[in-house]
């Protein structure tokens, strides 16, 4: 049973259109992420929910916009898709109760190339 | 702000030698450090966590890492490389509050039959 799962897994898509990624975790956790994984595999954070709350939001293209209908679910939309959107994206989530522990689990990620 | 920086990009070993990654970090306040491994295709997985008790810290799958604080390094081992460990290997490091994880580049393990 997938803890943090993501679909869909590869994305391949035209510049200009728009297209969504679906982030779900069954593990309980209040807090949930994307991250961003650059051809180079440097990662950088994009966005936090804490409780369905948006508590980080990093200095990211006004064109993606995550939505957390539920602690179980984040969800990442992209408008207006560019060539330097291409990249590999990662869910996660953790457990804060106790404060920020820093041990993640990630999804597998899903790969979006843009033609 | 915190960042952490991996000595070596690429780091090829031989199966049974020894693993040694590195790992500086920079850090205003006292840092959270950990170690996440990613195997091809597949997310992270946490390998090991420093947070302030023991220096030295155990993982998983055999793997070690000692905080020296007046080198600021956290170094991760392993005293016998095994196949299943060729993967990429990220330090990161955390101020334990703003839910923020700083990556370093990442280092490409191979081991060599």
């Amino acid at each position: 049973d997938t803890a943090v799962s993501q679909t869909p897994k590869y994305l391949v898509t035209q510049m200009g259109n728009d297209k969504s990624i679906k982030c779900e975790q069954n593990l309980g956790h209040d807090t949930m992420y994307w991250y961003k994984q650059d051809s180079k595999k440097f990662l950088k954070i994009m966005f936090s929910y804490n409780n369905k709350e948006l508590i980080i939001n990093e200095t990211v293209p006004n064109r993606f916009s995550p939505k957390s209908p539920d602690k179980a679910h984040l969800n990442l939309h992209i408008n207006s898709l560019e060539l330097g959107d291409s990249a590999v994206y990662f869910c996660a989530s953790s457990q804060s109760t106790s404060g920020f522990t820093g041990e993640l689990f990630f999804g597998e990620g899903s790969r979006l190339t843009v033609l | 702000a915190q960042s952490v920086t991996q000595l070596g990009s690429h780091v090829s070993v031989s199966e049974g030698a020894l693993v040694l990654l590195r790992c500086n970090y920079s850090s205003s306040v006292p840092p959270y450090l950990f170690w996440y491994v990613q195997y091809p295709n597949q997310g992270l997985q946490l390998l090991l966590k420093y947070t302030s008790a023991a220096t030295l810290v155990k993982g998983i799958n055999g793997f070690e890492a000692e905080f020296k604080k007046s080198e600021t390094s956290f170094h991760l081992t392993k005293p016998s490389a095994h196949m299943s460990d060729a993967a990429e290997y990220f330090c990161a490091v955390s101020d334990g509050h703003d839910y923020k994880l700083s990556f370093g580049a990442g280092t490409t393990v191979t081991v060599r039959a």
